[in-house]
C-alpha cells in the first residue's frame, strides 16, 4: 500500500520570504500523480499544484513550486514570496495513474507567516 | 459556477443516534468521493461513486456506514449508531471525469461531534 509522510508538523515564514515543505512517499508504482492541497480554516481543500511521475519537468505555479525527486520519492513544496494569505495547513496527497479513486493524503504540515 | 457544497456545516449528535450529510457536487461532475479527515490528521478515504453507482466502497469503516447517489447528483453520507469515535469533518469532494489526473474539488465539509 501507498503511504505519504509529512515529517514537519508546523513550519514558519517571515513574509516575504522562501519556504519548503518536506513530503516523502513510498511506493511500488511507477506511474503516480502528486499533489499538494492547502486547507485554510475554513476548511475547503484547494489545490495548490500538482505532479505526474512520468514528467522530469517540476512543475510550477506562480509563486509555488515542486522539487520532485522520484528516486528518492520525495516531493517538496517552494512557497516564494509568502505571503499572508498563505498561512494554513498543507497536504500532501498521492494517487494511482491506474486508479479512478481516491487520494491518499499525509498528515499536513501547519504553515504560519509572520508579517 | 458553484462549488460543492456540504449541509449542515456542522452537526452534534448523541452516541447511538443515525445522522446524514449531504454533498452537492459541482454540476456535471461524473465522479464523488467522501473523506473523513480526524484531528490533526490529513483526510482519509471511505467512498467513492461514478455516477450512481459505488465503484469503491473500500474505505468505509464498518457497516455502519453507508452511502448512497440515487440520481447521480447529490449524495448522502449514512452513519447509524453513532459512536463518540465518529467524530470528525466529512470532507466531500466532485471530479468531471475518474482519471487519475482529474482535480478533486472539495467542499467544506461537515464537523460532526459525538457526544
Amino acid at each position: 500500500a501507498q503511504t505519504v509522510t509529512q515529517s514537519q508538523p508546523e513550519m514558519s515564514v517571515q513574509e516575504a520570504e522562501t519556504v519548503t515543505l518536506s513530503c516523502t512517499y513510498d511506493t511500488s508504482e511507477s506511474d503516480y500523480y502528486l499533489f499538494w492541497y492547502k486547507q485554510p480554516p475554513s476548511r475547503q481543500m484547494i489545490l495548490v499544484i500538482r505532479q505526474e511521475a512520468y514528467k522530469q519537468q517540476n512543475a510550477t505555479e506562480n509563486r509555488f513550486s515542486v522539487n520532485f525527486q522520484k528516486a528518492a520519492k520525495s516531493f517538496s513544496l517552494k512557497i516564494s514570496d509568502s505571503q499572508l494569505g498563505d498561512a494554513a495547513m498543507y497536504f500532501c496527497a498521492y494517487r494511482s495513474y491506474g486508479s479512478q479513486g481516491n487520494l491518499i493524503f499525509g498528515k499536513g504540515t501547519k504553515l504560519s507567516v509572520k508579517p | 459556477g458553484a462549488g460543492v457544497s456540504q449541509t449542515p456545516s456542522n452537526k452534534v449528535t448523541e452516541k447511538g443516534k443515525y445522522v446524514e450529510l449531504r454533498c452537492d457536487p459541482i454540476s456535471g461532475h461524473t465522479a464523488l468521493y467522501w473523506y473523513r479527515q480526524s484531528l490533526g490528521q490529513g483526510p482519509e478515504f471511505l467512498i467513492y461513486f461514478q455516477g450512481t453507482g459505488a465503484a469503491d466502497d473500500s474505505g468505509l469503516p464498518n457497516d455502519r456506514f453507508f452511502a448512497v447517489r440515487p440520481e447521480g447528483s447529490v449524495s448522502t453520507l449514512k452513519i447509524q449508531r453513532t459512536e463518540r469515535g465518529d467524530s470528525a469533518v466529512y470532507l466531500c469532494a466532485s471530479s468531471l471525469g475518474t482519471g487519475p489526473q482529474e482535480t478533486q474539488y472539495f467542499g467544506p465539509g461537515t464537523r460532526l461531534l459525538v457526544l
